[in-house]
């Protein structure tokens, strides 16, 4: 069964800095998704980026970029200029396509980012 | 596009009622998952649907757990004979069924407390 951990449950980082938010997984699987999502408090769940595991090259979103390391089972999360608004739960997922042709995610405990001003 | 809502937002129920909640996924999404969450955990997977067909569930759900999706469009989540486990916000989620399409768009939640 595939999991996915994420070893910090709180990380801070002051206004305009950079912080990095680590993720592994654990799977058998060569062809799957892995995403981060954000929940700001009491405020629906969006999508940060996402990553393609057949992909090598690693995804940027503007402020946000991924460190996809497929052999390692690693994907950390890189937020440039942190701004006030970054401050939420942030949730590393992995997605797979099933036997059954349907689609599970797998998301981790999640980390709470606090930005100070 | 009004985006994925769920009905209701709160329920607060006695120990061993059956509650039923909706979801409206995003008009065009054919996919649509249904999620648990308790307070300072990440969404734990209950069940996934492609247009009307169930073709996920996970195994931890309970057989007082049911879910469907008449139509392929909105989706209802019932849990019979509720027990103060239950106590959790229950998200809906949506997305395309188009190649490369994985986001999943979510609603608010409901959230529900048994008492």
């Amino acid at each position: 069964a595939q999991t996915v951990t994420q070893s910090q449950p709180e990380m801070s980082v002051q206004e305009a800095e950079t912080v990095t938010l680590s993720c592994t997984y654990d799977t058998s699987e060569n062809n799957y998704y892995l995403f981060w999502y954000k929940q700001p408090p009491s405020r629906q769940m969006i999508l940060v980026i996402r990553q393609e595991a057949y992909k090598q090259q690693n995804a940027t979103e503007n402020r946000f970029s991924v460190n996809f390391q497929k052999a390692a089972k690693s994907f950390s999360l890189k937020i440039s200029d942190s701004q006030l608004g970054d401050t939420a739960m942030y949730f590393c997922a992995f997605m797979k396509h099933e036997n059954t042709g349907g689609f599970k995610t797998i998301f981790g405990a999640g980390t709470r980012l606090f930005v100070k001003a | 596009d009004t985006g994925v809502s769920q009905d209701p937002r709160h329920k607060i129920t006695k120990r061993g009622q059956n509650v039923t909640f909706r979801c409206d996924p995003i008009s065009e999404h054919n996919r649509l998952y249904w999620y648990r969450q308790t307070l300072g955990q990440g969404p734990e997977f209950l069940t996934y649907f492609q247009n009307e067909a169930q073709l996920e569930k996970s195994r931890l759900l309970s057989d007082r757990f049911s879910a469907e999706r008449p139509k392929g469009s909105f989706s209802t989540l019932e849990i019979q004979r509720t027990e103060q486990g239950d106590s959790a916000m229950y998200l809906c989620a949506s997305s395309l069924g188009s190649q490369g399409s994985y986001e999943q768009y979510f609603g608010p939640g409901t959230r529900l407390t048994v008492t």
